[in-house]
């Protein structure tokens, strides 16, 4: 299986400010990366596909690069419903696996 | 406007066999996978298997022997079983539809999620 780590697991921020939120692969995945928004008690929500393609509907604050190993989620400009917890997830081969989350909370 | 909409049991004794279904409303059910993704409390996701609509499956290998996903296309819908489920199956299971354009895999649609409890 392709292990999925994020750094940092928590950060706070506060609004306007620019976040970065970095996953790395285990092995080589290309640009086969999703990052998921995920708010509580309500389902993922994704934002980026193929580790820079936004979303249809997603805020343009909402940016994503790299491929091979390391890739950054970045917000440019924090909103107060960015608040949430946010996960990559690599789609190169099965068992899709997914990074263990950043929560970004109020500062 | 596609939707997906889960339901099944939410408590379990150890032993027992979960069982959940996904409905898909509003939209094209052939032409894409159908996925099940679960969070324990207070952890990350864990994809589960996958399910097209001619029934073609791919589970994950740490649940393989435990899953089985089936489909129904005269419902539109899809059906996870786990079987002798223990306390580390507790978690929020969420259906998903999955995007495929060329060899770009999202999960673009999701289900409400149906929180699961084992307990004795």
């Amino acid at each position: 299986d392709i292990q999925m780590t994020q750094s940092p697991s928590s950060l706070s921020a506060s609004v306007g400010d620019r976040v970065t939120i970095t996953c790395r692969a285990s092995q080589s995945i290309s640009s086969y990366l999703n990052w998921y928004q995920q708010k509580p008690g309500k389902a993922p929500k994704l934002l980026i596909y193929a580790a820079s393609s936004l979303q249809s509907g997603v805020p343009s604050r909402f940016s994503g690069s790299g491929s091979g190993t390391d890739f950054t989620l970045t917000i440019s400009s924090l909103q107060p419903e960015d608040f949430a917890t946010y996960s990559c997830q690599q789609s190169y081969s099965t068992p899709w696996t997914f990074g263990p989350g950043t929560n970004v909370e109020i500062k | 406007q596609v939707q997906l909409q889960q339901w099944g049991a939410g408590l379990l004794k150890p032993s027992e066999t979960l069982s959940l279904t996904c409905a898909v409303y509003g939209g094209s059910f052939s032409g894409y996978y159908w996925s099940w993704i679960r969070q324990p409390p207070g952890r990350g996701l864990e994809w589960v298997g996958e399910i097209n609509h001619s029934g073609s499956t791919n589970y994950n290998p740490s649940l393989k022997s435990r899953v089985t996903i089936s489909v129904d296309t005269s419902k539109n819908q899809f059906s996870l079983k786990l079987s002798s489920v223990t306390a580390a199956d507790t978690a929020v299971y969420y259906c998903a539809r999955e995007e495929r354009s060329g060899y770009y895999y999202n999960m673009d649609v999701w289900g409400q999620g149906t929180t699961v409890t084992v307990s004795s």
